[in-house]
Order: C-alpha cells, then sequence, then structure tokens
C-alpha cells in the first residue's frame, strides 16, 4: 500500500460527458502528479501540483484540468470524453516539488472507459 | 516523440536465470534515472535509481547500469524469481538542472517462468 489513495478505481461513461477522479495524497506529501497509460503507451505525464500551485504541465489537452484543494488532494476533470480517452489514470505524490531523486509514490489508478 | 524509449515489449526468462532489462534515451540532460515495477491491478512502485555521476547501483538482486556514452541503461535481476513477473518502466529526469517530473518508457513486460 503506497498511501496514495484514488476513486473511483473504474468508471465507464459515455462520450461527451465529463468526469472527476479524485487523489489523496500521502500524508504529508506536497506535492501530486497526474499520470495517464493508455493503451500500449508508457505513462504519459499530464500535470504537477505542489502544495495547491500547479509545478509543471504536460501533455494535458485542454479538456482536462485539474486542481490541489487546501487538504492537498487533488482533482483531475476530464470534460467532452472522447473514444481515446479511455487510458488508466494514475496519480502519484511525493514530499518536495521536483527535484526528482527519489522515488513517487503511485496510487492504483482510475481506469477510465469511455463508450 | 518518445525520450526514453524501452524497445522490448516482453522478454522471458527461466526462474534462477539473469534478467536483462535495456532502457535508451535521447535526451542527454537526463541527470537521474529510476526502474519501477508494475504488477496487475496496482501502481508502479520504486525499484532502484541511479545517478549520472555514476555507471553502477546495486541493491540486492538488482543492479543497474548506465552507458553516458551510450545514452542506455539496464537493469540486471539476478537470480529471477516468479515475484518478478512484472511491467518495468524505466523513467529519467532532470534532477541538476531543473525541476521536471519523470519521463517514462513504455514498459517491458517480464515472465520468469518456474
Amino acid at each position: 500500500d503506497s498511501g496514495v489513495t484514488q476513486t473511483p478505481k473504474h468508471l465507464i461513461t459515455a462520450t461527451g460527458q465529463r468526469v472527476t477522479l479524485r487523489c489523496s495524497p500521502r500524508s504529508g506529501d506536497l506535492s501530486v502528479y497526474w499520470y495517464q497509460q493508455s493503451l500500449d503507451q508508457g505513462l504519459q505525464f499530464l500535470i504537477q501540483y505542489y502544495n495547491g500551485e500547479e509545478r509543471a504541465k504536460g501533455n494535458i489537452l485542454e479538456r482536462f484540468s485539474a486542481q490541489q484543494f487546501p487538504d492537498l488532494h487533488s482533482e483531475l476533470n476530464l470534460s467532452s470524453l472522447e473514444l481515446g480517452d479511455s487510458a488508466l489514470y494514475f496519480c502519484a505524490s511525493s514530499p518536495v516539488s521536483g527535484a526528482n531523486t527519489g522515488e513517487l509514490f503511485f496510487g492504483e489508478g482510475s481506469r477510465l472507459t469511455v463508450l | 516523440d518518445q525520450q526514453v524509449k524501452q524497445n522490448s515489449p516482453s522478454l522471458s526468462v527461466q526462474e534462477g536465470r539473469i534478467s536483462i532489462l535495456n532502457c535508451d534515451y535521447t535526451n542527454s540532460m537526463f541527470d537521474y534515472f529510476l526502474w519501477y515495477k508494475k504488477y496487475p491491478a496496482e501502481g508502479p512502485t520504486f525499484l532502484i535509481s541511479i545517478s549520472s555521476i555514476k555507471d553502477k547501483n546495486e541493491d540486492g538482486r538488482f543492479t543497474v547500469f548506465l552507458n553516458k556514452s551510450a545514452k542506455h541503461l539496464s537493469l540486471h535481476i539476478v537470480p529471477s524469481q516468479p515475484g518478478d513477473s512484472a511491467v518495468y518502466f524505466c523513467a529519467a529526469s532532470f534532477v541538476f538542472s531543473g525541476n521536471t517530473p519523470l519521463v517514462f518508457g513504455k514498459g517491458t513486460r517480464l515472465s520468469v517462468i518456474a
């Protein structure tokens, strides 16, 4: 158990809909990262927050947005969903903002299926 | 544009033998490399890392080798055990020259056969 909690574990929805994925980081970790893993793809970095502020942005679509709340949990909002958005979405946390000399702690992921 | 490449999607090894997983990168500015292991229905977990100032790091049965001139790293598992069967991701980052999240490869699925 990494200490990172993601909900929901599975989600099935239709094209055009909007969903919210939630992540609670490990106790004390200030940094939250979102990654997307599509079929046959590696972990694609989407966005990072540190102590409530956006710190780095990767290949995140404009239809996607995220935020980190004062209690440090984070939400990833996916809107106007398309079939290609079907993927496993991972949240990870770490104590620090960057300088990844150490590990990221990953949640179990949220599997999104868009029909 | 894949900056971190794992060209072997899968690898099968007999129990007790050595497993060698390979990873290539394109950006010479990467200065820190990590390996993560992922079981089905679980998130990736950190396995071992190496700084660009080293060429080898060992932790029990796991050793990572870094060849900066070739922009290549490899993970050796000796001896391989059935419990090592998982997907292994190589990752890279810029530690000393910036503040960026990890860049991952596509992963290699290792199957250790008893």
